[in-house]
């Protein structure tokens, strides 16, 4: 079975700042991970996805991350941050064979302070 | 193109009522998810549909949930009865299952709902 440590619930942070969302998992199998950003009274919407290949991953409104092996972790990172990415993020593993069910992390809030 | 829509987008109700949410999937997705978040956690699969076929009920608490896909499409899930412990935003999602290999899911706005 998969599981999903999200390290931090809650991450405040000043405008322009840099942030690491911290992400560990646990696997007997080779996985795909992913991260997830849900803004107030929205659903879920993919920010980057690990499935193979470079172990850095790029994503959407210029947030990356990295995957580690060895450590089993997959934090996210942005270089700085805007205001506008306050929101929930989530952390999500999924076996890479048979039906790819999804496990998510209990979320980190990304509060951005001006 | 439309995402995946649900309705009610909010509902309140006392406990020991029934009620249903509806899910319309993104045109052409044959996977379609219900999931439970509770308040401070990530999202939980209730239940998995490959076109009408529920692949993975497992976490679906039986005796009081029920979800039908009757025409592998739109998809409702229900609760009879309703308890207070079901407050929660209940999400669907849908994704094009090519077989495989991995499809990302879209995730529509979800029902909140709170029992009283």
């Amino acid at each position: 079975a998969q599981s999903v440590t999200q390290l931090d619930s809650q991450v405040p942070v000043f405008e322009e700042a840099p942030v690491e969302l911290r992400c560990n998992y646990s696997s007997s199998v080779s996985v795909y991970l992913f991260w997830y950003v849900q803004y107030p009274n929205q659903g879920l919407q993919l920010l980057l996805k690990y499935l193979s290949g470079s172990t850095l991953v790029k994503g959407i409104n210029g947030f990356e991350a990295e995957f580690n092996k060895s450590q089993t972790s997959f934090h996210l990172r942005k270089p700085s941050v805007h205001i506008s990415d306050t929101a929930e993020y989530f952390c999500a593993v999924s076996r890479n064979t048979g039906g790819f069910k999804t496990i998510f992390g209990a979320g980190t809030r990304l509060f951005v302070k001006a | 193109e439309a995402g995946v829509v649900q309705s009610p987008r909010y509902k309140i109700i006392e406990k020991k009522q029934p009620v249903a949410f509806w899910c319309n999937p993104i045109s052409g997705h044959n996977t379609l998810y219900w999931y439970l978040q509770n308040l401070g956690q990530g999202p939980e699969l209730l239940i998995r549909y490959e076109n009408e076929e529920a692949v993975d009920d497992s976490q679906l608490p039986k005796d009081r949930f029920s979800a039908e896909r009757l025409k592998g499409v739109d998809s409702t899930l229900k609760i009879q009865p309703a308890e207070l412990g079901d407050s929660a935003v209940y999400l669907c999602a849908s994704s094009l299952n090519r077989g495989g290999t991995y499809n990302e899911q879209f995730f529509g706005p979800g029902t909140r709902l709170t029992v009283l």
